[in-house]
């Protein structure tokens, strides 16, 4: 049974650039949500997809945007980079949107802004 | 406001005794408590959470959680800590209100260094 998956490991842009990042849930799994961690710091929540529409979102600029596939895979898309946006970025998946499932975060994607 | 304190930035103990690792929390209804584990370079692994029922929680690996709802409190404990225990722990509530049910606000995370 494959847990989270994110692609890629590593990323590194300039600031100004645009940048994408994948996510599959666990299996049996339909909603995706977002989370930022900078370096020290507790994730914080970006946004949750399901049935392929953002439902709850975090306090995050318009810059940071996502999507949700028939397969309930998910993307994040962030324009215009900053150095801040520096971080490592999770994906949790869950079996319910509303409910008190738990969440199941993926290995993260380790973006570098320069 | 919904929120998570971790009061220690780091907890020592030595392999073989009792660890804990404190968290308080902050929710105006019921709380929904939950423990990770952050190994480095990798992504959370959910440890135990507390939705309702008895106030010790049994998790993964060995750990329980104690819910105080007097003290606010969602204390990780082990009875015999492992060196590779040795990690950072988060706790974190989950978000009340229509709008904010699918996050989770998470602490600032407390490292764990067990020594041999």
């Amino acid at each position: 049974d494959a847990g989270v998956t994110q692609s890629p490991t590593h990323l590194i842009k300039t600031r100004g650039q645009q940048v994408t990042l994948r996510c599959s849930p666990k299996s049996g799994h339909d909603t995706v949500s977002w989370y930022q961690q900078a370096l020290g710091q507790g994730p914080q929540f970006i946004f949750q997809y399901y049935e392929e529409e953002e439902r709850q979102r975090g306090n995050f600029p318009d810059r940071f945007s996502g999507h949700q596939f028939p397969n309930y895979s998910s993307e994040l898309n962030v324009n215009a980079l900053l150095l801040g946006d520096s971080a490592l970025y999770l994906c949790a998946s869950r079996g319910t949107p509303l409910s008190t499932d738990t969440q199941y975060f993926g290995p993260g994607t380790r973006l570098t802004v320069l | 406001a919904q929120s998570v304190a971790q009061p220690e930035d780091q907890v020592n103990v030595a392999e073989g005794n009792p660890l804990t690792v404190k968290c308080t929390y902050s929710v105006s209804g019921n709380p929904y408590l939950f423990w990770y584990v952050q190994y480095p370079n990798r992504g959370l692994q959910f440890l135990l959470k507390y939705i309702t029922g008895d106030n010790l929680v049994k998790g993964s690996y060995g750990f329980e959680a104690e819910f105080n709802k007097s003290q606010t409190s969602f204390h990780l404990k082990k009875p015999s800590a492992l060196v590779s225990d040795s990690a950072l722990y988060f706790c974190a509530v989950r978000g009340e209100g229509s709008s904010n049910t699918g996050k989770l606000i998470f602490g600032q995370g407390t490292t764990l260094q067990v020594k041999p």
